[in-house]
């Protein structure tokens, strides 16, 4: 178990739904990263906060928005869905300096249909 | 620009024989690297990490890595697979003096499969 978790476990919605995916970090952790993996994509880097603010900006879809919290959790926005987004989506915490690593969450997999 | 290359898409070996899975990276100074498994249906784990000294860096469930500079390599061995370590293994870099842009940039992973 990482620390890190992440609800809901699986999401089916339609096309042109918005959803969120939440993200909680490891006790400590500052900094939250969300990645999106798919078969033909790979694995692919969204965004990252740290400490409420945004930190680097990766291959995310003006439609995707994040935020984190005060009490540092995150939310991933997910808006005009199409079927390409359907994925896993990530949330990993780490510390965050650049030598630390990451710990990755569970993964929610969202089917847009 | 800062890149990671995971050469190989897929890695067979038998149980009991060594193993190796292959990275080469690129970063305008000295890198931090990372090795990630991911298991079926689960998200990734740390498995080991380069950041200074001893090129050689031992890490979770028996594995290591030999970062060369000279070869721009960091790639991840074990003396005897086991069908248990079969997943998806990714190399990540970092360049620590790459201002703003410091991200994390992963491979593409490397399917492993340990056959008995």
């Amino acid at each position: 178990d990482s620390g890190v978790t992440q609800t809901p476990k699986h999401l089916i919605t339609a096309t042109g739904q918005r959803v969120t995916l939440r993200c909680s970090p490891r006790s400590g952790d500052l900094s939250v990263y969300w990645y999106q993996q798919s078969l033909d994509q790979g694995l692919q880097f969204l965004i990252q906060y740290y400490n409420g603010e945004e930190r680097a900006k990766g291959n995310i879809l003006e439609r995707f928005s994040a935020q984190q919290f005060p009490d540092l959790h995150s939310e991933l926005n997910l808006s005009s869905l199409e079927l390409g987004d359907s994925a896993l989506y990530f949330c990993a915490s780490s510390a965050g300096g650049a030598y630390n690593e990451q710990f990755f969450g569970p993964g929610t997999r969202l089917t847009v249909l | 620009a800062q890149s990671v290359a995971q050469p190989e898409d897929q890695v067979n070996v038998a149980e009991g024989n060594p193993l190796t899975v292959k990275c080469t990276y690129s970063v305008s100074g000295n890198p931090y690297l990372f090795w990630y498994v991911q298991y079926p249906n689960r998200g990734l784990q740390f498995l080991l990490k380069y950041i200074t000294g001893d090129n050689l860096v031992k890490g979770s469930y028996g594995f290591e890595a030999e970062f060369n500079k000279s070869q721009t390599s960091f790639h991840l061995k074990k003396p005897s697979a086991l069908v248990s370590d079969s997943a998806l293994y990714f190399c990540a870099v970092r360049d620590p003096i790459a201002g703003n842009n410091r991200k994390l940039i992963w491979g593409l992973g490397t399917s492993l499969a340990v056959n008995p």
